[in-house]
């Protein structure tokens, strides 16, 4: 079985410092890690994803991911906070040995503070 | 382009009624996927297909829930006898395809289901 941790259900953060939001998973094979974000009333869209090679995935508006095999964690993060980057995010994982489904994280709350 | 379109974007249904929920993927794509998301959680696989038959529909809760995609294209999930419990936000995706390799999925905005 496949599964995702998302140990923070907010994360609070000043608009200009670097923000963090964690991602641990279990996975049988290699994962495909991804990340998606969800603001209100709209489709989740998607941020970035881990496939293979460099550990460090860069994605959609500045935000960055680093595979950590060793720890199985694919925090996600970001430089510089901006208020307009205030949403739902959602962290997922897949067995790359497997079939197309995705397992979701319960999601964390990111609040940017003007 | 297109995205991937849902229909309704809300449905309000009573208790013992039957819903059905549409799904249009984005042109081209022959992998559909559907997802329940229920307040503060993530979205919770359902079913997929690739083509017109479901690849994997382990994640239907009960005989109550069906999905068709009788043309590869569109698809419907039905969802007989409706419980207060099925209230929630019916997600669709779609993909190029589906296997071993990644093929990134893309959402729809959505249906809303609130059963009273």
């Amino acid at each position: 079985a496949q599964s995702v941790a998302q140990p923070e259900d907010q994360v609070n953060v000043a608009e200009g410092n670097p923000l963090t939001v964690k991602c641990t998973y279990s996975v049988s094979g290699n994962p495909y890690l991804f990340w998606y974000v969800q603001y209100p009333n709209r489709g989740l869209q998607f941020l970035l994803k881990y496939i293979t090679g460099d550990n460090l995935v860069k994605g959609s508006y500045g935000f960055e991911a680093e595979f950590n095999k060793s720890q199985t964690s694919f925090h996600l993060k970001k430089p510089s906070a901006l208020v307009s980057d205030s949403a739902l995010y959602f962290c997922a994982v897949r067995d790359a040995g497997g079939y197309q489904k995705v397992t979701f994280g319960t999601g964390t709350k990111l609040q940017v503070i003007p | 382009g297109a995205g991937v379109s849902q229909t309704p974007s809300n449905k309000v249904t009573e208790k013992g009624k039957y819903v059905e929920l549409r799904c249009d993927p984005i042109s081209g794509h022959t992998a559909l996927y559907w997802y329940r998301q229920s307040l503060g959680q993530g979205p919770e696989f359902l079913i997929y297909f690739q083509g017109t038959g479901a690849a994997d529909d382990s994640g239907l809760p009960n005989d109550r829930f069906f999905a068709v995609r009788p043309e590869g294209s569109v698809s419907t999930l039905k969802i007989q006898r409706t419980e207060r419990g099925d209230s929630a936000v019916y997600l669709c995706a779609s993909s190029l395809a589906a296997g071993p390799s990644y093929n990134e999925q893309f959402f729809g905005p959505g249906t809303r289901l609130t059963v009273l």
